[in-house]
């Protein structure tokens, strides 16, 4: 591993189901994030952590969860997802200096 | 709040100069950074610039940073069709608050 493994790349999911992204780094990075892509509306961020064992709300978190249980994983939770999901999901980890590592992404059908 | 703003196309003849614009509204921003995003790729750093800096230049990439106006630009020299993507602008608009991103740009080179 190397940087921030994201999966999968790419799911169709049923309206309604529970779908987790995993979302893995190895650089020791305290902060961790959560953005989603959607067209014409750029990267917004759905939910970050500082550290291990905190987590914040961005500005769209509805329909979202996150844990951070250790400072290499930070899982991003759709309960029961909606079309309105579909979307484009990246992670990021950042260094104390302001320095970002994106993941590949995982893109997101929900049908 | 942060909020970052571009506009969202621009097209350029191979061989000219493109410059992409971007305003923010968080006197207080720290760093700022473009990225670029090829068609179904994730995000790639390109160049960033401290908040006490008034210009960066690296290789075909000139950014430039008016702390007054809340202004940054992009200025790629000698513009490419491998040019041809998404750049997006983004802050960190104060301490641990995470990165802000515009919609992004989207640049066209035409041969």
């Amino acid at each position: 591993i190397a940087g921030i493994t994201q999966a999968p790349t790419s799911q169709i999911l049923a309206a309604g189901r529970r779908m987790t992204l995993r979302c893995t780094q190895d650089m020791r990075h305290n902060a961790m994030y959560w953005y989603r892509q959607d067209l014409g509306l750029g990267l917004r961020l759905i939910h970050y952590s500082n550290t291990a064992g905190t987590t914040g709300k961005g500005e769209v978190p509805d329909g979202y969860s996150v844990s951070r249980a250790n400072t290499d994983d930070f899982p991003l939770t759709l309960a029961s997802a909606v079309p309105s999901q579909t979307s484009v999901y990246f992670c990021a980890s950042s260094d104390s200096g302001g320095g970002y590592t994106f993941g590949s992404g995982t893109r997101l059908t929900v049908v | 709040g942060e909020d970052v703003e571009q506009s969202l196309f621009l097209s350029v003849r191979e061989g000219d100069s493109s410059v992409i614009n971007c305003t923010y509204t968080d006197s207080s921003s720290t760093y700022l950074y473009w990225y670029k995003q090829e068609p179904g790729a994730g995000l790639q750093l390109l160049t960033y610039i401290f908040s006490n800096m008034d210009m960066k230049q690296d290789q075909r990439l000139t950014v430039l940073l008016n702390k007054k106006d809340k202004h940054l630009s992009l200025r790629i020299a000698d513009t490419q069709t491998g040019d041809s993507a998404i750049y997006f602008c983004a802050e960190i608009p104060s301490g641990n608050t995470p990165l802000v991103f515009g919609k992004g740009t989207r640049l066209s080179v035409i041969a």
